[in-house]
């Protein structure tokens, strides 16, 4: 399995961007690169994943380097209800998605 | 109401007792997945089930119990619950399983006394 290395937490301010880092150098090239979130007292949400190419749907956007040991995750504009922790999971095997510790956001108003 | 629900929402159970936690989803997923989450641990996979009948170990599968009789539930049994059990608990379901998504419930806190 792919090791994911993501910063413990980061901090952003309401209506800025975010760029949520996340380093995956032993992935492999058929691995995808999924995001999910998990907002305090839920289960996890899907946000985004990806391939090759960089990748947009309506919460996010997805940068994935061209050597893939890297991707960024990108909230456009933060709100106050993104503030949650995003994990980083780099391709699966056998359906054993397996989350790491994440990244806590926090976004001031 | 479409989704994906778990039951209950808050347990708490004596040590030896057995407790079964409820996971029903109403979109006829073909996977789905057992998780606890532990302060300090994340979430891991304790089994998981890629159709009716067919169950898979996780992770941490040891001192629990699934069944998928039918493809909308996917019961977790704890046989004899012990302290270490004492978690949350999330159910998850996926179309396709690897690529597609999953969408997860909103988890059961089940304290063993």
């Amino acid at each position: 399995d792919a090791k994911t290395t993501q910063p413990n937490s980061m901090e952003s301010n309401e209506e800025e961007p975010v760029h949520l880092p996340c380093n995956h150098s032993t992935i492999s090239g058929t691995d995808y690169i999924h995001w999910y979130r998990q907002l305090p007292s839920q289960g996890p949400e899907y946000v985004i994943h990806g391939l090759t190419s960089n990748v947009n749907n309506r919460m996010a956007s997805l940068a994935i380097a061209e050597d893939r040991k890297s991707s960024t995750l990108i909230l456009h504009r933060a709100t106050l209800r993104d503030a949650a922790v995003y994990y980083c999971i780099p391709g699966y095997n056998n359906n054993d998605m397996r989350f790491g510790a994440g990244t806590r956001l926090t976004v001031k108003p | 109401d479409a989704g994906i629900t778990q039951s209950p929402r808050y347990k708490i159970t004596e040590t030896g007792r057995q407790v079964t936690l409820m996971c029903h989803q109403t979109w006829s997923h073909s996977y789905m997945f057992w998780y606890r989450q532990d302060l300090g641990h994340g979430l891991r996979l304790i089994y998981y089930s890629a159709a009716a009948d067919i169950t898979d170990k996780g992770e941490v599968p040891d001192g629990y119990v699934v069944s998928r009789s039918k493809t909308e539930n996917f019961p977790l049994t704890l046989e004899s619950a012990t302290r270490s059990q004492t978690s949350v608990y999330f159910c998850a379901s996926s179309d396709r399983g690897l690529v597609y998504g999953y969408t997860f419930g909103s988890g059961t806190r089940l304290t063993v006394v």
